[in-house]
């Protein structure tokens, strides 16, 4: 079985221009997360997205936002690029985010630097 | 106080050895724990959920306090393999944005080398 992708490996971006990071989700999963990993910090929680619709997000501003497909694929968009941005933005998936003890499968992330 | 703390380490051991990782957290009403493993510059893996009855996994082990907000991993004859930075993860009920989710918290990570 497939697990969860994610696409592009890398991304290079100079500020304040716009990112797109694409995640496919485990087949049969619904549910898709999205996680930010600065370098030298933890993961922080960034959006979940379930059936379509987005259901919770973190500490960020607006200009992180996404949208879940009806396929379950999801992409993530960041507007207005900071050098701070930098980052391995990772995707994670699991049958569904209303029960707490379906775990999350992470895909191998994009590293996106901001120049 | 950080929701999820754990030593950062790093604790080198050398092969065969026995080496145990602690974690506690802050919230009280968290409903599931895991330990995951993160190998540099790769995304975390599942390594084992944690339940309150305690659970083994080959020579892996995990126990939860929930009294004491603690969770801890037990890893028994040390491999080379198993260097890594070891996550302790939290999930909690978020009110968010309508029925609500569970959210996972990670701590930072403790990192583990093993030495042959």
């Amino acid at each position: 079985e497939a697990g969860v992708t994610q696409s592009p490996t890398h991304l290079i971006k100079t500020r304040g221009q716009q990112a797109t990071l694409r995640c496919s989700p485990i087949s049969g999963h619904t549910s898709v997360y999205w996680y930010q990993q600065a370098l030298g910090l933890g993961l922080q929680f960034l959006l979940w997205y379930d059936e379509g619709e987005e259901r919770n997000r973190g500490n960020f501003p607006p200009r992180f936002s996404g949208r879940q497909f009806p396929n379950y694929s999801s992409e993530l968009n960041v507007n207005a690029l900071e050098l701070e941005d930098s980052a391995l933005y990772l995707c994670a998936s699991s049958l569904n985010g209303k029960d707490a003890k379906y775990e999350q499968y992470f895909g191998p992330g994009t590293r996106l630097t901001v120049t | 106080r950080k929701e999820v703390e754990q030593d950062p380490g790093p604790f080198n051991v050398p092969e065969g050895a026995t080496v145990a990782f602690n974690c506690t957290y802050s919230n009280s009403a968290s409903q599931s724990f895991f330990w995951y493993r993160q190998d540099c510059r790769k995304e975390p893996k599942l390594l084992m959920s944690v339940y309150s009855s305690g659970n083994e996994d080959g020579r892996f082990t995990a126990q939860l306090n929930r009294a004491s907000q603690y969770i801890s991993l037990l890893i028994r004859d040390s491999k080379l393999s198993d260097s890594a930075t070891y996550l302790c993860v939290v999930n909690s009920y978020d009110l968010g944005i309508g029925a609500g989710s569970y959210q996972l918290t990670f701590g930072k990570g403790t990192k583990l080398s093993v030495i042959p």
